[in-house]
């Protein structure tokens, strides 16, 4: 069955430094999302991608964020200067289509900010 | 947004026993998903099931869209059952899922 890859498993970065995760989506969806989970937490919405554009996003995806899809395979998110409650799980997600399809999710990229 | 809550917050069970969790959503959903967070962290899907009733080995999921709700049955638990259980429904016109905070499972051998 095709699966969502997200790379690395597990990133270590000093705060400020940027970071970028990285994810291909199941080769012939057309919708992307990314979505965090703090420790302990729920997981939450952070963005959705269409047509090489956002579709719609959260009030957590802020300036700092940012999304692109620079191949026909790959699918990134950009953090631009880490601050410490940025230490979450990231889950890269896609679908191919929106409402009534399912959404699969990566195994994701944890993410610890020093 | 749609609000997605579930009950019970926390469940423990005896190895082999049954149980059934609860998902409560406040509007109309054109997807809801149930996943199984592992202890590494990993979401698995379970279901996709916006409405109607599905089977998959020991597990089964019900959702009644006009009274918004959906329930996820376990039967004859096992250990390797622990972990998160998550709801997840996104409502018309938006492609976002919301989670509901989840119910942690403790199967007990």
């Amino acid at each position: 069955e095709p699966e969502v890859t997200q790379t690395p498993s597990h990133q270590v970065t000093q705060m400020g430094q940027e970071v970028i995760l990285r994810c291909v989506p199941i080769s012939n969806h057309l919708y992307f999302y990314w979505y965090r989970q703090i420790l302990g937490q729920k997981v939450e919405f952070l963005v959705s991608f269409y047509n090489n554009e956002i579709s719609e996003k959260s009030e957590i995806f802020d300036d700092q964020f940012s999304v692109e899809r620079p191949d026909g395979s790959n699918f990134t998110l950009k953090i631009r200067s880490t601050k410490l409650e940025d230490s979450a799980m990231y889950f890269c997600a896609s679908s191919a289509g929106t409402g009534y399809q399912p959404q699969h999710f990566g195994d994701g990229t944890r993410l610890s900010i020093l | 947004g749609i609000q997605v809550e579930q009950s019970p917050p926390d469940l423990i069970l005896q190895e082999g026993a049954n149980s059934t969790l609860r998902c409560n959503f406040s509007d109309s959903v054109n997807n809801l998903q149930w996943f199984h967070q592992n202890p590494w962290g990993q979401l698995i899907n379970l279901f996709y099931i916006p409405s109607g009733t599905k089977q998959n080995g020991r597990l089964s999921a019900t959702t009644v869209a006009t009274e918004r709700y959906s329930l996820l049955y376990i039967s004859s638990s096992q250990t390797t059952d622990s972990g998160v259980y998550f709801c997840a429904a996104s409502g018309a016109g938006s492609y976002q899922l919301t989670f509901g905070k989840g119910t942690k499972l403790s199967v007990i051998p």
